[in-house]
């Protein structure tokens, strides 16, 4: 069935540091995949997102690169800052059904400090 | 910015009971879903629904859930006989026409079995 492996489980940085998440999905066919991060206790929120038919997205210190051939996606946050302290999970949306679903990791929980 | 809302945010229920946790997704948003998620585990999804009626649903999704959308702005999820495995956050999330747009969640409903 459809997968989608992240990793590292758990990140911890210092301030100012760049943090990276990665992510491999197993429907070579799947054409869109998301990352959201989630506060303790909160709904998860879309940070970035990323289309097959586009291997790099930018915003601000976020950025997201695909590669298709690997089947891999990664979260790319640079001059971390403590209120970039959550659980984020990458997602990738499949053919089955229509591409009308969303697979998630198994998230990273992201430590940043002071 | 237009959000997805669910109420309630926390449900108390014995086993065995019927619940029913209700989402009020985006106005212009034609796909509505439900996800659930186990505490401190990943986001799984559980059906989605076009058109009125289910385009896709997980294993999960046994006999004992069902979806609605009684009139043009709710949508619910009920459970028919909770058990003590279905304790969970279920978020509520929807989208426009586009496959590869994003879902947005609501703040979600905690619910506790006893």
């Amino acid at each position: 069935g459809e997968n989608v492996e992240q990793h590292p489980s758990t990140l911890s940085v210092q301030e100012g540091d760049s943090a990276v998440i990665k992510c491999t999905y197993s429907d070579s066919a799947s054409n869109y995949f998301p990352w959201y991060k989630q506060e303790l206790g909160k709904r998860p929120q879309l940070i970035i997102d990323i289309r097959s038919n586009v291997g790099e997205k930018k915003d601000q210190r976020i950025a997201v690169t695909l590669n298709k051939t690997a089947k891999h996606f990664s979260l790319h946050i640079t001059e971390t800052q403590p209120e970039d302290s959550a659980v984020y999970f990458c997602a990738a949306s499949p053919r089955s059904g229509g591409y009308n679903k969303l697979i998630f990791g198994a998230g990273t929980r992201l430590a940043v400090h002071p | 910015e237009p959000e997805v809302t669910q109420t309630p945010s926390h449900q108390v229920t014995q086993m065995g009971q019927e619940v029913i946790l209700r989402c009020v997704p985006i106005s212009n948003h034609l796909y509505f879903y439900w996800y659930r998620q186990i505490l401190g585990q990943k986001v799984e999804f559980l059906v989605s629904f076009y058109n009125n009626e289910i385009s896709e649903k997980s294993e999960i999704f046994d006999d004992q859930f069902s979806v609605e959308r009684p009139d043009g702005s709710n949508f619910t999820l009920k459970i028919r006989s909770t058990k003590l495995e279905d304790s969970a956050m279920y978020f509520c999330a929807s989208r426009i026409r586009d496959p590869r747009g994003p879902q947005h969640f609501g703040d979600g409903t905690r619910l506790s079995i006893l």
